[in-house]
């Protein structure tokens, strides 16, 4: 089936600091959505993207669709001890009659 | 109701045991689906329904999961004689009929099998 290649696995940052990660596939995908998850919780949706070349920002977050539509980045800026958790890539790689295909998470740890 | 509810949140089985577990989606959404996280690994898709269509399980590891949804609504996962392997967070998520998009998740049922 179609597989994303989300990196890196885990980061260690302190507060304050800038974090980046990515995600890539060997299919185009349609659709790009990005997800937080909580320990003990499911995970909850920051950013959907549906366009090749959209830049979307939800506050402290940025999260781009490349142009390939083959891979899709996050950001997020200025960290702070609640973004701890773990981050998913998803996407559709068909229809939004498929169900989402979703990355192998970033665990995001912040050293206050 | 105002989030997808999933029960039980966690469940302590002896190998060889058969569990259900259940899911009531958001009112109104159409579509349902069963994910699989074991420990440290990403989503791995297991069952999808929408609407009154035929359910989609391509993603069923093997004969022992089965999955239904009466009257559209609440769906029951069911793992007939358990082994060690299904250890792990069952999430079930629902989303409008529109689409894929923006899947609402449940907290999860924690599977131990022992």
């Amino acid at each position: 089936g179609q597989q994303l290649n989300q990196s890196p696995q885990s980061m260690f940052i302190q507060e304050g600091e800038d974090v980046s990660m990515n995600c890539t596939s060997s299919s185009i995908f349609n659709t790009w959505l990005w997800y937080k998850q909580d320990p003990g919780e499911g995970p909850v949706l920051l950013i959907a993207l549906y366009k090749a070349g959209e830049l979307t920002s939800n506050g402290r977050l940025t999260a781009q669709f490349g142009i390939t539509r083959k891979d899709s980045f996050l950001n997020i800026s200025a960290s702070i001890p609640s973004d701890v958790g773990i981050y998913f890539c998803a996407g559709h790689w068909n229809s939004g009659n498929t169900p989402l295909v979703f990355g192998k998470g970033t665990r995001l740890s912040v050293i206050a | 109701g105002a989030g997808v509810s999933q029960s039980p949140s966690n469940k302590v089985t002896e190998k060889g045991k058969d569990v259900e577990l259940r899911c009531d989606p958001i009112s109104g959404h159409t579509a349902l689906y069963w994910y699989r996280q074991s420990l440290g690994q990403g989503l791995e898709f297991l069952i999808y329904f929408q609407g009154n269509s035929a359910p989609d399980k391509s993603g069923l590891p093997s004969d022992r999961f089965s999955a239904e949804r009466t009257g559209g609504s609440v769906s029951t996962l069911t793992i007939q004689r358990t082994q060690q392997e299904d250890s792990a967070v069952y999430l079930c998520a629902s989303s409008r009929p529109s689409g894929g998009y923006g899947y609402t998740f449940g907290s999860g049922t924690r599977l131990t099998v022992v």
